[in-house]
């Protein structure tokens, strides 16, 4: 069956670093946009950003930019999300979710979702 | 910077409709917006609802419903049941590859 489980969450210092992993199965990944979301503790989702199918377009959300860097390994069926300059308001559950798939039409949602890593950023 | 505004909560009679509404705080939101809807009960992932305005995701029942009402998005649940109660977002997508999630809507059913 169609599955995302992601990885590598933690505690990590406010300025360090971390690498998120979703991997996928049960599906050609390679055809998919992939998404990561995250949900901070009592809060409300929030997109973060979104890789095309071959990993030639990326996109980020203000909020990210300049320190999360969206990737995948097609050949891994994995998708990645390198966190950097970490703060204590990244705080939160991070999801991956599969989004459109290449040839078909657009609708620009997340179809498929992982149960979630949790990144907690302290001193 | 544009909001996507969503109301914090509303209650709903088991059995009875409830309708919950995905705005801009600055412009209407149309098809070009393609809304999604999203369900997430406490402690779980989103489960997907409807996207791009009104096609319902593999397994939704039909009670669950998208459309385009005056100048907002909104999902309509007919038939309300316990399990319904849930948090709900919209997401909106506002081109350029951006795509922004409203705050959620805490739907009780009682």
């Amino acid at each position: 069956q169609v599955q995302l489980v992601e990885s590598g969450g933690g505690v990590v210092q406010p300025g360090g670093s971390l690498r998120l992993s979703c991997a996928a199965s049960g599906f050609t990944f390679s055809t998919y946009a992939m998404h990561w979301v995250r949900q901070a503790p009592g809060k409300g989702l929030e997109w973060v950003a979104v890789i095309s199918y071959d990993g030639s377009l990326k996109y980020c959300a203000d909020s990210v930019k300049g320190r999360f860097t969206i990737s995948r390994d097609n050949s891994k069926n994995t998708l990645y999300l390198q966190m950097n300059s970490l703060r204590a308001e990244d705080t939160a559950v991070h999801y991956c979710a599969r989004g459109d798939t290449v040839g078909a039409a657009h609708y620009y949602y997340m179809d498929v979702w992982g149960k979630g890593t949790t990144v907690t950023v302290s001193s | 910077q544009t909001v996507v505004t969503q109301e914090p909560s509303l209650s709903v009679s088991p059995g009875g409709t409830v309708t919950l509404t995905c705005g801009l705080s600055s412009g209407s939101v149309s098809t070009g917006y393609y809304p999604s809807w999203y369900q997430q009960t406490p402690g779980q992932a989103p489960r997907t609802l409807i996207y791009s305005t009104n096609t319902r995701s593999s397994g939704v029942p039909d009670r669950f419903s998208g459309s385009i009402l005056g100048n907002k998005a909104a999902l309509t649940i007919t038939g309300a049941q316990a399990d319904d109660e849930s948090d709900y977002y919209c997401v909106l997508y506002m081109g350029s590859g951006i795509r922004v999630f409203g705050g959620g809507t805490k739907l009780t059913v009682l």
